[in-house]
């Protein structure tokens, strides 16, 4: 049982806007960053965003993220079928002392 | 480049042992935090374990404390993961990561090897 959830699957056409929920708590998302991971079966996750809102060079202003009290969410804009993956949120847990990722969410484009 | 390449994956009897490597290549390894990551089949990512620069900080998510250990060798670029009393549950692919210019995300990881814990 992850320490974040997320839901199981969201799915859109081509073009359109898919948001990802990360619910959390006061001792991870209220208070830490969280990070958002793409994750194609059979390749290394890729950082998506990072301190909440911040995105790395090289990922597409498509992507975004958004923080508020223990809740996080992921944007995704401009919808690819390059986009079908699972999306993990992450973070750290000061109750724990361990990181945390979310349950995972499947993008599917329809 | 920056790269991190894991070893050690293989299949193991349940109570058996393994040691997992991830060598780095392309950064100043001594520089920063290390951390395992695995993703059991049909699971999510599970954060596994980290380690600080001079291996004076070590942290375990519960399900492998007492079980695994990390370390590292700043002379050799490398970071293990020695994983005991493995059980069917441990089966997984095991990625290295590290957070190199991002504090807290990991934005550079290895393709993962695969520890399969099976009779």
């Amino acid at each position: 049982q992850s320490v974040l959830t997320q839901p199981p699957s969201v799915s859109a056409a081509p073009g359109q806007k898919v948001t990802i929920s990360c619910s959390g708590g006061r001792s991870n998302i209220e208070t830490k960053y969280v990070s958002w991971y793409q994750h194609v079966p059979g390749r290394a996750p890729k950082l998506l965003i990072y301190e909440n809102n911040k995105r790395p060079s090289g990922v597409p202003d498509r992507f975004s993220g958004s923080k508020s009290g223990a809740s996080a969410t992921l944007g995704i804009t401009g919808l690819q079928p390059g986009d079908e993956a699972d999306y993990y949120c992450g973070g750290w847990d000061s109750g724990l002392s361990n990181g945390v990722f979310g349950s995972g969410t499947k993008v599917t484009v329809l | 480049e920056v790269q991190l390449v894991e070893s050690g994956g293989g299949l193991v009897q349940p109570g058996g042992s393994l040691r997992l490597s991830c060598e780095a290549s392309g950064f100043i390894f001594s520089d920063f935090w290390m951390t395992w990551v695995r993703q059991a089949p049909g699971k999510g990512l599970e954060w596994v374990a980290n380690i600080n620069q001079d291996a004076s900080e070590k942290n375990y998510v519960a399900s492998v404390k007492g079980r695994f250990t990390i370390s590292r060798d700043n002379v050799k670029n490398s970071h293990y993961l020695q994983m005991t009393s493995l059980g069917a549950e441990d089966t997984a692919v095991y990625f290295c990561a590290s957070e190199l210019t991002t504090l807290g995300a990991f934005d550079v990881w290895g393709r993962g090897t695969l520890v399969t814990v099976s009779s």
